[in-house]
């Protein structure tokens, strides 16, 4: 299956570490990225790779795979931080680049 | 840092066909082995890809919308379009258009994220 899941709401409280998740079985073959989104804005890459973070991105952020499920950690978020998540990676299989539905994440 | 920016009318008729530009500025669209994508966000819902090209014309379309995406890529300009045929309200959308998808590699296309993004354009499908 080319499906990426991610859950649709979290919360965290402000300067708490916060972990969200993308799990897919094209995971275990290819790796994440990750997209922060703000309302009426482009998304934003933030995280690439094993664990890398575009220029300008926050060491706050983190990512990590573990078999068929990639993880975006915000260490000590901000209110920032609050907006939606998004997952991104590739069928190699059916040549198809798929994004998972997105996370929103609100800072309490 | 690539720039890019989307063109194209807001406005498109239903069963018409959609057409969208995006210009790669500060950077060519013949740069690298990047390849170049279209995304596309219904209003409150999730992103969506459309398909992906390279400059050579190679390109690769996600399968629920191959049988109307086109995409084109005019390397004198340092552009690339999309078009979608057959429109209905369904289509109606926020239009990315992004560097990135894949890039090529010795296997043919291999992934790389969309590391930079147009910012964005609305396309409405009413009559």
């Amino acid at each position: 299956s080319s499906e990426l899941t991610q859950d649709p709401a979290v919360s965290v409280a402000l300067g708490q570490t916060v972990r969200l998740t993308c799990q897919g079985d094209i995971l275990r073959s290819e790796s994440a990225s990750w997209y922060q989104q703000k309302p009426g804005q482009a998304p934003l890459l933030v995280i690439y790779g094993r664990n890398n973070r575009p220029s300008g991105i926050p060491d706050r952020f983190s990512g990590s795979t573990s078999g068929d499920t990639a993880s975006l950690t915000i260490s000590g978020a901000q209110a920032d931080d609050e907006a939606d998540y998004y997952c991104n990676s590739r069928d190699n299989n059916e040549n198809h680049v798929v994004f998972g539905g997105g996370t929103k994440l609100t800072v309490l | 840092q690539v720039q890019l920016l989307e063109s194209g009318p807001g406005l498109v008729k239903p069963s018409q066909t959609l057409s969208l530009t995006c210009t790669v500025s500060v950077g060519s669209i013949t740069s690298g082995a990047y390849y170049w994508s279209w995304i596309r966000q219904r209003p409150g819902k999730g992103l969506d890809w459309i398909g992906s090209i390279h400059y050579s014309g190679s390109a690769f379309y996600n399968a629920s919308l191959r049988s109307r995406a086109s995409l084109s890529v005019d390397t004198s300009k340092s552009q690339f379009s999309l078009k979608l045929t057959a429109v209905t309200a369904a289509d109606t959308a926020v239009y990315y258009c992004a560097r990135g998808g894949a890039y090529d590699c010795s296997r043919g296309a291999c992934y790389t994220p969309f590391d930079s993004w147009g910012q964005g354009t609305l396309v409405s499908v009413s009559s």
